[in-house]
């Protein structure tokens, strides 16, 4: 069965700095892999996916996250962060021939002014 | 465009007292289904999982359970709840490609 694991339940940062998130997955087989962002009691959004082809993804509001194979690694990225960007991310990770994933924990990311 | 639907919002029921939330899904056909729940300050936890009318996957043992009337519609029920039930329920659907698309949730408080 696949795991992740999301390295860090909480990042604070400064407005306007860099951000990194990290994930990790274990699985023996081909994986499709994903961050969603959550705010304040409401759903969750896809912020972006990793399916096959380039490892390096773009997804929404300026977010990226390269797939690293041999790491098993799905970081996500962003080079300046906005107060806005305060919200629960999730990392999931799904087989490529089962249609449901498993998620993270989570981390907290929230950016000060 | 495809929308999801949840109701009621928030919800608070006592102990013992049944349960029934519900998803509907527009603009799509054959969707795959999931229930989830969120505990406060924890991730995601899969309750059940649907592919078609009737079709239900439990990965949980517990105390609820989830049916499929319909091809877009999705119930999550109890005959009688606890208070481990209390959290934040998402409901959540998907086609061939694995991202799924979520409703904004049913907050339950058991009390």
């Amino acid at each position: 069965a696949q795991s992740v694991t999301q390295l860090d339940s909480q990042v604070p940062v400064f407005e306007e700095a860099p951000v990194e998130l990290r994930c990790n997955y274990s699985s023996s087989v081909s994986v499709y892999l994903f961050w969603y962002v959550q705010y304040p009691n409401q759903g969750l959004q896809l912020l972006l996916k990793y399916l096959s082809g380039s490892t390096l993804v773009k997804g929404i509001n300026g977010f990226e996250a390269e797939f690293n194979k041999s790491q098993t690694s799905f970081h996500l990225r962003k080079p300046s962060v906005h107060i806005s960007d305060t919200a629960e991310n999730f990392c999931a990770v799904s087989l490529v021939w089962l249609g449901k994933s498993t998620f993270g924990d989570g981390t907290t990311l929230t950016v000060k002014p | 465009s495809q929308t999801i639907h949840q109701w009621p919002a928030t919800l608070v029921q006592p102990v013992g007292s049944p349960l029934s939330l519900e998803c509907t899904v527009e603009g799509t056909s054959n969707p795959n289904l999931y229930w989830y729940r969120q505990a406060a300050g924890r991730g995601l936890q899969l309750l059940f999982y649907s592919v078609g009318i009737g079709q239900i996957s439990s990965e949980v043992p517990q105390n609820l359970s989830a049916s499929r009337p319909q091809d877009r519609q999705f119930i999550l029920s109890s005959k009688k709840l606890l208070l481990s039930d209390s959290g934040f329920y998402l409901c959540a659907w998907s086609l061939d490609r694995n991202e799924q698309y979520f409703g904004p949730g049913t907050r339950l408080t058991v009390t």
